[in-house]
């Protein structure tokens, strides 16, 4: 079964800084990892997607990492605005799954970025 | 990226009434869509995985008869919460993937509240 943990829980962070968010899955045999970020009672916002194949994704500000060997991702945010505050997911595809849809998700990271 | 369409985006029911949600592929045709639930404060969790024209499948824990999930074209599947209960309150979302897609697009989600 696949599990995916997030950490921190929350982050609270002055605008302009950089900030790591980490992710750990156990199950490592996957196509992908993918990484969301979800506004208060809304739905998710896809924000990076890194395939088995590769080691990183980058999307402006943002580079997500992946190291299957290790079951760790990372998403690196440069320059933070109070705009990005949110809360962030990684989600994995489950344990022996041959299904891209079926995913299981973190907990997320809270990020609060304050003027 | 493909667009999934999710409707309604709120609901509010009176117990022991029935409520449908419609997910729908607007430019792709999804032979898979997911749905999850997400609780106040919890992460989403996988409720139930449908293939067009097959029976869905649920995960541990999930009620069929009380979720009822049709997939019954290749750009609408539906989650019918039949007899619904204050604590079955939550944010639905759907996801979707089709056959030359390396991913699950989502929805906006459906926040249903259960009087």
């Amino acid at each position: 079964k696949q599990e995916v943990t997030q950490i921190p829980a929350a982050l609270s962070v002055p605008e302009g800084e950089n900030l790591v968010l980490n992710c750990s899955f156990t199950d490592s045999a996957i196509y992908n990892l993918q990484w969301f970020r979800q506004d208060p009672g809304k739905g998710l916002t896809s924000l990076l997607l890194i395939q088995s194949s590769q080691r990183e994704q980058t999307s402006g500000r943002l580079n997500a990492s992946l190291d299957k060997s290790s079951g760790r991702s990372t998403l690196y945010i440069a320059a933070s605005q109070p705009g990005d505050s949110a809360t962030y997911l990684c989600a994995a595809p489950n344990a022996g799954g041959t299904s891209y849809g079926k995913l299981t998700f973190g907990q997320g990271t809270i990020l609060t970025v304050h003027p | 990226g493909a667009v999934v369409s999710q409707h309604p985006s709120w609901v509010i029911c009176k117990s022991g009434t029935s409520v449908k949600i419609e997910c729908r592929s607007l430019d792709f045709q999804a032979t898979t869509m997911f749905w999850y639930r997400q609780f106040p404060k919890q992460s989403l969790m996988l409720m139930a995985t449908s293939n067009e024209g097959s029976k869905a499948t649920y995960e541990q824990g999930v009620e069929k008869d009380k979720f009822l999930i049709n997939h019954a074209s290749l750009t609408l599947s539906t989650l019918t919460v039949t007899s619904a209960h204050p604590e079955d309150s939550s944010f639905y979302i759907c996801s979707a993937s089709g056959m030359d897609l390396s991913e699950a697009f989502f929805g906006q989600g459906t926040r249903l509240t259960v009087v």
